[in-house]
């Protein structure tokens, strides 16, 4: 067990609708890092926070948007849903600081469209 | 650009060994993580290396070199559980972003 939690584990929808993953990172982690990983395809970084701001930002559709909350715990918002966009979505946390620098995922979101 | 370089896919006999390599070209460099990654599941820390040479943990060790850019993971005394994805990557700026390579999926074979 990493410590990360996400939910919902598993999430079947429907093309053009909206849903939301959430996080909760490891206690005391401050970063939190958001992936898509598609069927046998690497690990795709989407966007990342550090203590409730955003940090950095890789190929996340204008459809996905994400949030940090004061909490640490985060969402990751994905709307207008295509089929391609059916994956496993990790997040992961660190403490974000060049000491406590290693990423641990959590079990993931698995979304599939239809 | 960035870049992570290591093979797509490796088979290995169950008992033997195998060395998964990983080449990296990125703007700076500060630190490099191993992940193994089984079929569906989460990725999982292996091993990370800053400094030059080779870190030992159990059956796995890690190797760095930072003037050649490579690395690589060294796996002894395979066992069948140990067939699945080994990730790398590299922290390359000081912005703390992890830079990935596509995964060296390892088939071991009894």
């Amino acid at each position: 067990d990493s410590g990360v939690t996400q939910t919902p584990k598993h999430l079947i929808t429907a093309t053009g609708q909206r849903v939301t993953l959430r996080c909760s990172p490891r206690s005391g982690d401050l970063s939190v890092y958001w992936y898509q990983q598609s069927l046998d395809q690497g690990l795709q970084f989407l966007i990342q926070y550090y203590n409730g701001e955003e940090r950095a930002k890789g190929n996340i559709l204008e459809r996905f948007s994400a949030q940090q909350f004061p909490d640490l715990h985060s969402e990751l918002n994905l709307s207008s849903l295509e089929l391609g966009d059916s994956a496993l979505y990790f997040c992961a946390s660190s403490a974000g600081t060049p000491a406590g620098n290693t990423i641990y995922f959590g079990e993931g979101s698995w979304l599939t469209v239809v | 650009g960035q870049n992570i370089d290591q093979p797509t896919e490796m088979t290995a006999t169950e008992g033997a060994i195998v060395q998964i390599n990983c080449t990296y070209q990125t703007s700076g460099f500060n630190g490099l993580f191993w992940y193994q990654q089984h079929a569906g599941e989460a990725p999982t820390f292996l091993s990370y290396n800053v400094l030059d040479g080779l870190e030992e943990k159990g059956r796995f060790s890690s190797f760095l070199s930072r003037s050649k850019g490579y690395s690589y993971l060294l796996l002894k005394e395979l066992q069948m559980k140990d067939s699945a994805s080994y990730l790398c990557a590299v922290r390359g700026d000081s912005n703390y972003q992890l830079i990935w390579g596509a995964g060296t999926k390892l088939i071991i074979k009894p």
